[in-house]
């Protein structure tokens, strides 16, 4: 299968700060990426679709000047979460889109990124 | 409402015995995958079904996808410790672009 990296894998940072995270397709092109939160014990909550060369897409109740995404090229985007909050200490994973047959696709996923605000 | 349901939500057996997971939801879907997550990873995609009434099978895991494209199973013959983790399923919709996943089943597996 296709692989996904994200980096980093944990981080901590203070209140107010602002922390990077990547997410890379290593073994081919993604055109789209998605990135999502995950609570303890819960399933994926969407944040946004990232699109390589194109703003990204939020889902409701996202902010975007919070949670700011780039897709600079079709193996690299990262997710900015600005101006941390405790509240904000979350799993963050990335994942890419790779095109299966027709209009389908599959989802790789990175890692994951534990960050946690103090 | 929840678009895809999944069940059971917590599952805890022995060692060697068989489990059914389900992913069931009214909407009919161009594919359904489904996916196991370990604590503190991300997920790791099983498998992908596209056709109706399909069925896949991966060592001790067999997938099933309904005849009509609105629900799966994935079952596990002998169970082991190794196949603890949370099971999610996920559904992309034609020309949505985007996945849609369960709540997932959490299944632990003692020795």
């Amino acid at each position: 299968g296709a692989v996904v990296s994200q980096h980093p894998s944990r981080v901590i940072c203070k209140s107010g700060t602002s922390v990077k995270i990547e997410c890379r397709s290593l073994d081919f092109q993604a055109t789209t990426m998605f990135w999502y939160r995950q609570f303890p014990k819960k399933s994926l909550m969407l944040m946004a679709t990232s699109n390589e060369g194109s703003k990204a897409t939020y889902e409701q109740g996202v902010e975007k000047d919070k949670f700011l995404i780039n897709h600079a090229s079709l193996t690299l985007s990262t997710l900015t979460v600005t101006s941390a909050h405790p509240e904000d200490s979350s799993f963050y994973i990335c994942s890419a889109r790779q095109p299966l047959a027709g209009s389908l696709y599959e989802q790789y996923f990175g890692p994951g990124t534990r960050l946690t605000v103090t | 409402t929840q678009l895809l349901e999944q069940s059971p939500q917590f599952l805890s057996i022995q060692e060697g015995e068989n489990l059914t997971v389900y992913c069931n939801s009214s909407s009919v879907f161009s594919s359904l995958q489904w996916y196991r997550q370990e604590p503190g990873e991300g997920p790791v995609l099983l498998v992908t079904v596209v056709t109706g009434g399909e069925v896949k099978k991966l060592k001790r895991l067999t997938f099933q996808f309904g005849d009509a494209r609105k629900d799966s199973s994935l079952h596990i013959t002998a169970a082991q410790p190794g196949d603890t983790g949370l099971y999610l399923c996920a559904v992309t919709f034609t020309n949505a672009g985007k996945s849609t996943f369960g709540d997932g089943t959490t299944l632990t597996v003692k020795p």
